[in-house]
């Protein structure tokens, strides 16, 4: 089993730009969650999914959009590139909501 | 909004010696969780504790779920080189199943 996979690892974008970032998972989780890492601030929650088709909104959504099409994929929508979403963001999955997995991670900048 | 305390921030020590963290919060929790995160790396669970006076050891490591369900503790005994990383404290709310929020992490440096 691969876990919880992101894709991609490292971006670099401009002010303005879009991208969508990808979780996969294959552990029949039915909660998944993204979060951003910025020093000294531990993990914010951005949007997360109690299944599929559902999302909702976390401590920071702002800027951000999710689509949950299939139970395995969760994905995070930049519309419009800020400096201030340069960050560090983490996906995780769980079967029940509190004991969650964590994706490797993918670094992002935002010039 | 909601937060954990988490202290110290960060901490220096010998290897060998042991360590103690521990978390705070204003809101009672059904759920505490210890996670581990070593520096390029997604966070790992450690400990997850489900009820009041619960202590739970993983190896090294032992955690207690706080009487008042609004505190938590992590030691680490006999500290070793790869114990070095951030360790964060997550709680879980009463009636939410759906998610927990995180402590701000302790940074654990083990000098030679």
């Amino acid at each position: 089993n691969a876990g919880v996979t992101q894709t991609p690892k490292f971006r670099v974008l401009k002010t303005g730009q879009s991208m969508t970032l990808l979780c996969a998972q294959d552990m029949n989780h039915e909660y998944m969650y993204w979060y951003r890492q910025d020093p000294g601030m531990g993990l914010r929650l951005i949007h997360y999914s109690v299944g599929e088709g559902t999302t909702a909104k976390g401590e920071v959504p702002d800027g951000y959009n999710v689509s949950r099409l299939k139970k395995q994929n969760f994905l995070l929508g930049l519309e419009s590139a800020a400096p201030s979403q340069t960050s560090v963001y983490f996906c995780a999955g769980s079967r029940r909501g509190f004991e969650q997995y964590f994706g490797p991670g993918t670094r992002l900048t935002v010039t | 909004g909601q937060q954990l305390n988490q202290s110290p921030q960060s901490m220096f020590i010998q290897e060998g010696e042991d360590v103690s963290m521990n978390c705070t919060s204003s809101s009672i929790f059904n759920t505490w969780l210890w996670y581990k995160q070593d520096p390029g790396e997604g966070p790992v669970l450690l400990i997850a504790l489900y009820k009041a006076g619960e202590l739970t050891s993983n190896g090294r490591l032992t955690a207690q779920f706080g009487i008042t369900r609004k505190d938590s503790f992590l030691n680490i005994s006999a500290s070793i080189p790869s114990d070095v990383g951030i360790y964060f404290c997550a709680g879980r709310f009463m009636n939410r199943d759906d998610k927990i929020i995180f402590g701000k992490g302790t940074r654990l440096h083990i000098l030679p």
